[in-house]
């Protein structure tokens, strides 16, 4: 399975400002995805990070707030914007490998905004 | 997307089996029926994933429903690391999105 680097593994941040949380992968994989963790929460899917073009958001995400990157088969990023304390959460990256049936998760990002 | 249900949480006493319930009864028969598990402040972690047959590895075994719309993951003997937040998931085969319940939250007794 591929092996996920997430950067960083925590942070706490001042509201208004934005975070940019990174996701590496280890190999070319085919599909990579976003979720938020809220406290005590399962996970909801935020979006799915396309390569070269724009990601397709899930209903109450939108770009503007979530902006995503994903440049090549092994990178992309999560973009945390204009943060209030109800953005609080576990943000984990997923990817799912060509010919797999499985997913594989980061250890997630803690944020904490203050 | 189908969905699943699970009972909140479950306990267990160490070395005893588990048996964890999924319900999934709007099921397609393109859905492959997925575990994962979360260790506290970890992300989930794959556990196994099956279509129509029993699916057995070295983590656990996956008892499937004949008409698949139920599944039952099964811990041989629990041990204190297995306590985790357990969840069924569907996905249709391919490179699909998931999303996921609620889950179980597996309490195991020493």
């Amino acid at each position: 399975s591929a092996v996920i680097s997430q950067k960083p593994s925590r942070d706490i941040c001042q509201r208004g400002t934005s975070l940019t949380i990174q996701c590496q992968v280890d190999s070319q994989v085919t599909m990579m995805f976003w979720y938020r963790q809220q406290p005590g929460q399962s996970l909801t899917l935020i979006a799915t990070a396309n390569q070269g073009s724009e990601a397709t958001y899930e209903s109450g995400f939108v770009i503007d707030k979530f902006p995503i990157s994903r440049p090549n088969l092994t990178f992309s990023t999560l973009t945390v914007s204009n943060m209030s304390p109800e953005d609080s959460s576990i943000y984990l990256c997923s990817v799912q490998k060509l010919d797999s049936y499985g997913y594989t998760f980061g250890s997630g990002t803690r944020l904490t905004v203050v | 997307d189908a969905k699943t249900t699970q009972p909140n949480s479950m306990e267990s006493n160490e070395e005893e089996p588990v048996h964890l319930p999924c319900n999934h009864s709007t099921i397609s028969g393109t859905d492959y029926i997925h575990w994962y598990r979360q260790l506290p402040s970890q992300g989930p972690e794959y556990v196994i994933h099956g279509l129509t047959s029993n699916v057995n590895n070295r983590m656990a075994s996956l008892a499937i429903a004949e008409d698949r719309k139920s599944s039952t993951l099964i811990l041989h003997r629990a041990t204190l690391r297995d306590a985790a937040v357990y969840y069924c998931i569907l996905s249709t085969g391919g490179y699909q999105k998931v999303t996921f319940g609620t889950g179980t939250k597996l309490q195991v007794i020493p």
